[in-house]
């Protein structure tokens, strides 16, 4: 089974503040997402890093997929309150259609 | 807008009475799954369907059930609640993949239906 060890699980912090997120997993995924979801909706896809070493920058937000393909985080720089919500990582594998979520992570951000 | 659409958005059945949740796409996405998520926790998937073929999660309990009738909609039968059944459940689609190919489709979600037992 393939894990995804998502940190910190909770995060509580200052608007303007910035943070990292990390998802980490000893097995090599075909390609990651990162998915935001906010209370009482379903999640939305962010981002898809698919090389390893891939950067991708969304605005304010930052993804780093590792060179080996078994690690990734997302960076906010300047958070503010509509940051708010819970970051999911997820691991896509090679002929499979199905996600590896990590635990994620609940982010407060605070005016 | 094409979309993953689940009704109800909230429900409330009573503890050992049936209960169906529903979920329509319009995105022609050949896989639908069906994750249940507890409250400040990741996704946890149930099963899914790719095309007709049904996918069980090997952990998920026999009391789940669902139902494909078409490419559009895809149905979570609970035959018995039980209070611990009381969650968040999301319908996703995403275009399948060939086998062996690397995947990074991404996955749409409904909005989701909050279960309550009572």
């Amino acid at each position: 089974t393939q894990l995804l060890e998502q940190s910190p699980q909770f995060l509580s912090i200052q608007e303007g503040e910035n943070l990292t997120v990390y998802c980490n997993s000893s097995s090599v995924f075909s390609s990651l997402q990162w998915y935001r979801q906010e209370p009482g909706e379903g999640p939305v896809l962010l981002v898809t890093v698919v090389t390893g070493g891939e950067v991708k920058k969304l605005k304010r937000l930052t993804f780093q997929f590792g060179d080996a393909r078994k690690d990734s985080s997302l960076h906010i720089t300047a958070a503010q309150p509509g940051d708010t919500g819970l970051y999911l990582c997820a691991g896509m594998n090679s002929g499979y259609s199905t996600l590896t979520f990590g635990k994620g992570t609940m982010l407060l951000v605070s005016p | 807008d094409a979309m993953v659409i689940q009704n109800p958005r909230y429900q409330v059945t009573q503890f050992g009475k049936p209960v169906t949740l529903s979920c329509s796409q319009t995105l022609n996405h050949n896989v639908m799954y069906w994750y249940q998520q507890k409250s400040s926790q990741a996704p946890k998937l149930l099963f899914h369907y790719y095309d007709k073929d049904f996918n069980n999660e090997a952990d998920t309990p026999d009391n789940f059930q669902s139902r494909r009738p078409n490419t559009s909609f895809c149905f979570l039968d609970i035959r018995s609640p039980g209070l611990g059944d009381a969650a968040m459940y999301l319908c996703a689609t995403s275009r399948g993949i060939h086998v062996g190919r690397r995947n990074n489709q991404p996955q749409h979600f409904g909005d989701g239906t909050r279960l309550s037992i009572l």
